[in-house]
């Protein structure tokens, strides 16, 4: 089983960039999607986007425009950079391994989330 | 926003089957999965695809699609079945992972 793990500054200053890197162990990047996910405090799910072992990407349209996301494939990571955050950008930021097959996707492991808390 | 639509509770008496549902018109061709999340956990996928369950996820969760409708079921409830559901599917961008539904909380009696 490939284990996540998120790490990065739980303390973002409005209009400043937020940084998570995600630690993949235990599996390869080769082959899947590597996502990031986020929850407002007492909220639903957010896509935020994912990128393939090879660098292609997709974002969520509401956040493209403030999101990157990389992969190194030499130290088995991947991160998410998200500038200009305001306060709605607090939530806890998951990263998961998805994967995609014709008619359906899915996340079939996460790691256990970091709270992300844009405040000055 | 979202264009998967779920209710965002529902209730079920412990041991009977309860069905939890998730609209929208990408699901006329597009699969949903599932998803649990208890309190202060990661999300657990349940269903993906045509009714596909990853090991270990016991085999009272079912899912079906009908329409615009995409059903997980839940056969013989158990109390720790107790949680919040999300479902996802594809968004009107063609994204397969692009929107998650506003998640039901399940709550058994």
């Amino acid at each position: 089983q490939v284990h996540l793990e998120e790490s990065g500054p739980r303390l973002v200053k409005p209009s400043e960039t937020l940084s998570l890197a995600c630690s993949v162990s235990d599996g390869s990047l080769s082959g899947y999607y590597w996502s990031w996910v986020r929850q407002p405090p007492g909220k639903g799910l957010e896509y935020i986007g994912d990128i393939y072992y090879s660098g292609s990407t997709n974002y969520n349209p509401s956040l493209k425009s403030r999101v990157t996301i990389s992969v190194d494939t030499s130290t088995n990571q991947f991160s998410l950079n998200m500038n200009s955050v305001t306060a709605a950008d607090t939530a806890i930021y998951y990263c998961a391994r998805a994967d995609r097959s014709g008619w359906y996707g899915y996340f079939d492991n996460w790691g256990r989330g970091t709270l992300v808390t844009v405040s000055s | 926003s979202s264009e998967l639509t779920q209710d965002p509770t529902v209730s079920v008496a412990l041991g009977q089957t309860v069905r939890i549902t998730c609209q929208g018109d990408s699901l006329r061709r597009y699969y949903a999965s599932w998803y649990q999340q208890k309190p202060g956990q990661a999300p657990l996928l349940l269903i993906y695809g045509n009714n596909n369950r990853p090991l270990g996820i016991p085999d009272r969760f079912s899912g079906s699609t009908s329409g615009n409708t995409a059903s997980l079921t839940i056969t013989g409830t158990q109390a720790e079945d107790e949680a919040d559901y999300y479902c996802n599917s594809r968004d009107s961008n063609g994204n397969l992972l692009g929107d998650f539904g506003g998640g039901t909380k399940l709550t058994v009696l």
